[in-house]
């Protein structure tokens, strides 16, 4: 089945205590990106890559950090979380980079305390 | 500034009555505009693409139109398994390859 995963799917952790997200999908996709959404603000571009070995940041990548070493997997790492990274988090991949529909993971809801 | 920009925030539909959202969109350049539908605790997915005014995409009960400013998201003849937020989304023809996406319009349809 093609499909994007994430794990953990719900994340609990403290400030300052380094995390990683990882994301998989199985449909040789080469465009993949990670998103955050939340309540009021919608979804907004974190960091997204067109292939492997490249990567470019969205709208809000401050605190995070991203790489692509393998087509299929682009992990989400937060070096020290703070309390306003609490959100959904969902991980995308299309066939390219340009103009191709996106396919969602389920999303990881984080919370930093 | 890249913006998009959706309205109603919420809409609320009795079962047969069709209505449309809109989406308002400011990009030097579109290289396309998506919508999706996310279900609550899912993650979005896709329904249409458009690439440039004048287009029109259908699908079932929805049908997606673009304009060079706005596109409209029609529902005709709803049914209440139509409930959802509906997502719009447009990606910039420029160098860059990031997605801009609107707050949504979550969507109730009462049997």
């Amino acid at each position: 089945e093609a499909q994007v995963t994430q794990n953990p799917r719900y994340l609990i952790t403290v400030t300052g205590k380094k995390l990683t997200v990882t994301c998989s999908q199985n449909m040789n996709h080469e465009y993949m990106s990670w998103y955050r959404q939340d309540p009021g603000l919608g979804l907004r571009q974190i960091y997204y890559s067109m292939n492997v070995e490249v990567t470019d940041k969205g709208d809000v990548p401050e605190g995070y950090k991203v790489s692509r070493k393998e087509k299929r997997n682009f992990p989400l790492i937060l070096e020290s979380p703070s309390p306003n990274q609490t959100s959904l988090y969902f991980c995308a991949s299309s066939k390219l980079a340009g103009d191709y529909e996106q396919f969602f993971g389920p999303g990881t809801r984080l919370t930093v305390l | 500034e890249d913006q998009v920009t959706q309205s109603p925030e919420a809409l609320r539909l009795q079962e047969g009555e069709s209505s449309s959202l809109n989406c308002s969109y400011t990009v030097s350049g579109l290289r396309g505009l998506f919508w999706y539908r996310q279900d609550p605790g899912k993650g979005p997915e896709f329904l249409f693409t458009l690439y440039s005014a004048g287009e029109e995409k259908e699908k079932e009960r929805l049908k997606a139109t673009l304009t060079k400013k706005e596109s409209f998201l029609h529902i005709t003849a709803p049914k209440p398994e139509d409930s959802a937020t509906y997502l719009c989304a447009v990606q910039e023809a420029s160098g860059t390859y990031k997605y801009i996406f609107g707050t949504g319009t979550r969507l109730k349809v009462l049997a």
